[in-house]
């Protein structure tokens, strides 16, 4: 079955305490890219990748990092989580152009 | 710059009458528009995109959107609605060339009464 799966899919942590989220896709497709949802704030893009070894910041890269080793895979990683990047992540995957498939989703609480 | 406006935080209506949802944006260059669909407590999937072509598009579970380009917008349509179309509509910009970033707008709820 074609899908992007996300781990963990809930993560309650503290203040400072690194953590990794990892997103995998088997679609082969080129492009991936990671979100945060926010309410009223709808879907904001952190990164994207192009392809293994290039990524690009979107418009809320501050806190976070990602890295593109392999095509299928995708973390974001943030090594300092503060409060203010509770919220609701997705990942998500396309070819070039097209419609994106996204993760189910992971809910972080940074407390 | 890319951006992205949903002109309605929230949609009521009632069931078996037409919606539309309303997206405008604004870009420097050429891009490519989608609707994204999100039930509570799921991901987001597609429900149509215009990438090229004919401006009426339509898409899964009887929606349609018509590109405007001098107007700058991108609205939703269904004729008749039911209440499992309850749930959180988005739509989106991503650029044609280059580096594909994605803009999505900040989302409207639609709600669906009997």
């Amino acid at each position: 079955e074609a899908q992007v799966t996300q781990n963990p899919r809930y993560l309650i942590t503290v203040t400072g305490k690194k953590l990794t989220v990892t997103c995998s896709q088997n679609m082969n497709h080129e492009y991936m890219s990671w979100y945060r949802q926010d309410p009223g704030l709808g879907l904001r893009q952190i990164y994207y990748s192009m392809n293994v070894e290039v990524t690009d910041k979107g418009d809320v890269p501050e806190g976070y990092k990602v890295s593109r080793k392999e095509k299928r895979n995708f973390p974001l990683i943030l090594e300092s989580p503060s409060p203010n990047q509770t919220s609701l992540y997705f990942c998500a995957s396309s070819l070039f152009g097209g419609e994106q498939f996204f993760g189910p989703g992971t809910r972080l609480t940074v407390l | 710059a890319q951006s992205v406006t949903q002109l309605d935080s929230q949609v009521p209506v009632f069931e078996e009458a037409p919606v539309e949802l309303r997206c405008n944006y604004s870009s420097s260059v050429s891009v490519y528009l989608f609707w994204y669909v999100q039930y509570p407590n799921q991901g987001l999937q597609l429900l149509l995109k215009y990438l090229s072509g004919s401006t009426l598009v339509k898409g899964i579970n009887g929606f349609e959107a018509e590109f405007n380009k001098s107007q700058t917008s991108f609205h939703l349509r269904k004729p008749s609605v039911h209440i499992s179309d309850t749930a959180e509509y988005f739509c989106a910009v991503s650029e044609s060339t280059g580096g594909f970033k994605t803009i999505f707008g900040a989302g409207t709820r639609l709600f669906v009464k009997a």
